[in-house]
Formats: structure tokens, C-alpha cells, sequence
């Protein structure tokens, strides 16, 4: 059974400072997803990687996929009130039903 | 990318009673798929609802309790039967357009159950 881990699962931080979040898995994945969901809301795509090693951003956003696939890394540079959600990662499973693992996901509160 | 309405947006229902969930997606997608969230908390897949064929449910999800039609590529309804306090969640419809670079989700905006 595929798992991810998720952390950290709740942060609180002030306007302006920097965060990370991580996901890692004993599993190698095709691809990964990072998702933000608001309350009331669904979760809504943030960005995919595929490739070992990829690095992408989004504004203040960064994203890395692990050489080995087996991990990722969310980092927000000078978090925003508009930051506040919950953060999810998803796997692609390894095999080709095109189900989602889910990491149990990062509550995050900026606060102004 | 696509658009996904999910109805009821919420609802509050009595225990012992079935509510049916619909979720309308605005291009013919192969893959869709059902899951079940607690507020703050991450997804549980429920089941995977095919076209044309029965839904393949997750460990723990059977189809008595949560049956699911599919009968075309945009469309499918989730049914939440002889319901308990117990199943009191959030039920989120995804699809997966099948592109290429992942295996992407889009999601529906969900629907709040709460049963007395």
C-alpha cells in the first residue's frame, strides 16, 4: 500500500515569513500534485510535477519534486493572508487506474 | 481543465433516509471519481464511477450504502443510503480529463451532509 506523509499538519505564522511543507513517501510516484482547498470549496490544482529533480513556481510559490520521486516540497516566500488553507499533496499510483494517494494534508493560518 | 457543479450544495438530513448527490462536469471525461472529507482533514476515495460499468469502491465502501451511477461521460450521481450521524462529511466529485503530465483531478465545489 502506497502512503504519503504529510507535514507539518498545522501551522500558524505571521505575515511575511517563509514556510516549507513536505511530502514523502516510501513509494515512487509518476507524478505528483499539490493542492489548495478553502473552506466551502474544493481542492483547486496548484501545479503538477513529473520529473525527478523538477522545480516549478508560482508567484511566490515553489515547488520540487525529489530526484527519486518519493518526495516533494512546497515552499511560500513571504506568506500573505491569502496564503490561509489547507495544502494537500497527491501521488499518482503506481499503477494505471489513475487513482490519487493523498497526504493528510497542512493547515496553514497566516495571520496579518 | 474542467468545470464541475455539484447538487446539493447542502443539505441536513434525518437519520434512516437516503440522499442522492449529482455532479455535472462540462466535458466528457472518462474517470470520475467520489470521495469523502471531514472538514480540515484530507480525502478518502470512496469509489471510482465508471461509464458503462459498475463503480469500483474502496476498501470499506460498498455499494448497498453508497451506490453510483454513471450514465454517460458528464454525469454521475452518488447516493448516500440509510444515512447515519456517522455519515455526516463532505462528498466531493473529481474528474480526470486523461491529459498527458499527470494524473490530474478537478473538483467539484462539494456537498455538506449533515444528518440529525
Amino acid at each position: 500500500t502506497q502512503l504519503l506523509e504529510q507535514s507539518p499538519q498545522f501551522l500558524s505564522i505571521q505575515e511575511g515569513e517563509n514556510l516549507t511543507v513536505y511530502c514523502n513517501s516510501s513509494s515512487v510516484f509518476s507524478s505528483l500534485q499539490w493542492y489548495r482547498q478553502e473552506p466551502g470549496e474544493g481542492p483547486v490544482l496548484l501545479v503538477t510535477v513529473v520529473t525527478g529533480g523538477e522545480v516549478k513556481k508560482l508567484k511566490r510559490l515553489t515547488f520540487q519534486f525529489g530526484d527519486a520521486r518519493k518526495d516533494s516540497s512546497l515552499h511560500i516566500t513571504a506568506a500573505q493572508p491569502g496564503d490561509t488553507g489547507l495544502y494537500l499533496c497527491a501521488g499518482a499510483d503506481a499503477g494505471n487506474n489513475r487513482k490519487l494517494i493523498w497526504g493528510l494534508g497542512t493547515s496553514l493560518a497566516v495571520n496579518p | 481543465s474542467a468545470v464541475i457543479s455539484q447538487k446539493p450544495s447542502r443539505d441536513i438530513c434525518q437519520r434512516g433516509t437516503s440522499l442522492t448527490i449529482q455532479c455535472q462536469v462540462d466535458s466528457q471525461v472518462t474517470m470520475m471519481f467520489w470521495y469523502r472529507q471531514q472538514p480540515g482533514q484530507s480525502l478518502t476515495l470512496i469509489a471510482t464511477a465508471n461509464q458503462g460499468s459498475e463503480a469500483t469502491y474502496e476498501s470499506g465502501f460498498v455499494i448497498d450504502k453508497f451506490p453510483i451511477s454513471r450514465p454517460n461521460l458528464t454525469f454521475s450521481t452518488l447516493t448516500v443510503s440509510n444515512m447515519s450521524p456517522e455519515d455526516s462529511s463532505i462528498y466531493l466529485c473529481s474528474v480526470d480529463p486523461g491529459t498527458s503530465g499527470g494524473n490530474t483531478q478537478y473538483f467539484g465545489p462539494g456537498t455538506r451532509l449533515t444528518v440529525l
